[in-house]
């Protein structure tokens, strides 16, 4: 079974640091591209960053401005979001998700098919 | 980056009842259309893909339609665990992956 478990959410002051960890079990870690959604609170989804399997290529949300690094490490099977410069529009639980290609007739896709259960980050003072 | 519009933003419906839900893309996004349920205090469920493939497990009370910009979500016949919040979210432009805002389906 598919296990994502994320933690390190905290609460935290506007311009302070925290990094995040997902702990992945159940499936071959090293060969899958592995993400960060967020969601505020009574908001929806927002995709924060992706890494792919052997991290040679990785991307963030625009409205990041290079305050967040993501990083894995495949032989502790974990996924890693560092976040700087936090400010209070960060405030949000955070979702580790998997993403798995997925053949349609042909046609493939990368799909979120595996998250965890989030890990909740508060920036205020 | 492709805006995912949805509505209704809620929906009330009876138990048993048909529950109809849309999402528009803002350009073609082909059928690179999933739909995931979240329940409150629950990560998002992935329940359909290629906008109208069942994930596994899924009841078959769920389908989806559409390719393009325009996509339905329906749910056959309401049961009361159905009851939640369904984001579309689009995955043939990325980065980045969008979502529409939600659809929160209620009980009438």
């Amino acid at each position: 079974e598919v296990q994502l478990v994320e933690s390190g959410g905290d609460l935290v002051k506007p311009g302070g640091s925290l990094r995040l960890s997902c702990a992945a079990s159940g499936f071959d870690f090293s060969g899958y591209t592995m993400n960060w959604v967020r969601q505020a609170p009574g908001k929806g989804l927002e995709w924060v960053s992706s890494i792919t399997s052997r991290s040679t290529s990785i991307s963030y949300a625009d409205s990041l401005r290079g305050r967040f690094t993501i990083s894995r490490d495949n032989a502790k099977n974990s996924l890693y979001l560092q976040m700087n410069s936090l400010r209070a529009e960060d405030t949000a639980v955070y979702y580790c998700a998997r993403l798995e290609g997925f053949d349609i007739s042909g046609h493939y896709g990368l799909i979120f098919d595996s998250w965890g259960r989030g890990t909740l980050v508060t920036v205020s003072s | 980056e492709i805006v995912m519009t949805q509505s209704p933003d809620t929906l009330s419906v009876s138990l048993g009842e048909r529950a109809t839900l849309s999402c528009r893309a803002s350009q073609s996004v082909s059928s690179d259309l999933a739909w995931f349920q979240q329940k409150p205090g629950q990560a998002p469920r992935l329940l359909i893909y290629g906008a109208s493939t069942r994930a596994t497990g899924v009841p078959a009370r769920f389908s989806g339609s559409g390719s393009g910009t325009e996509f339905t979500l329906t749910i056959s016949s309401l049961q009361s665990e159905d009851f939640a919040v369904y984001y579309c979210q689009q995955y043939n432009n990325w980065p980045p992956w969008t979502f529409g805002q939600g659809t929160k389906v209620e009980i009438k």
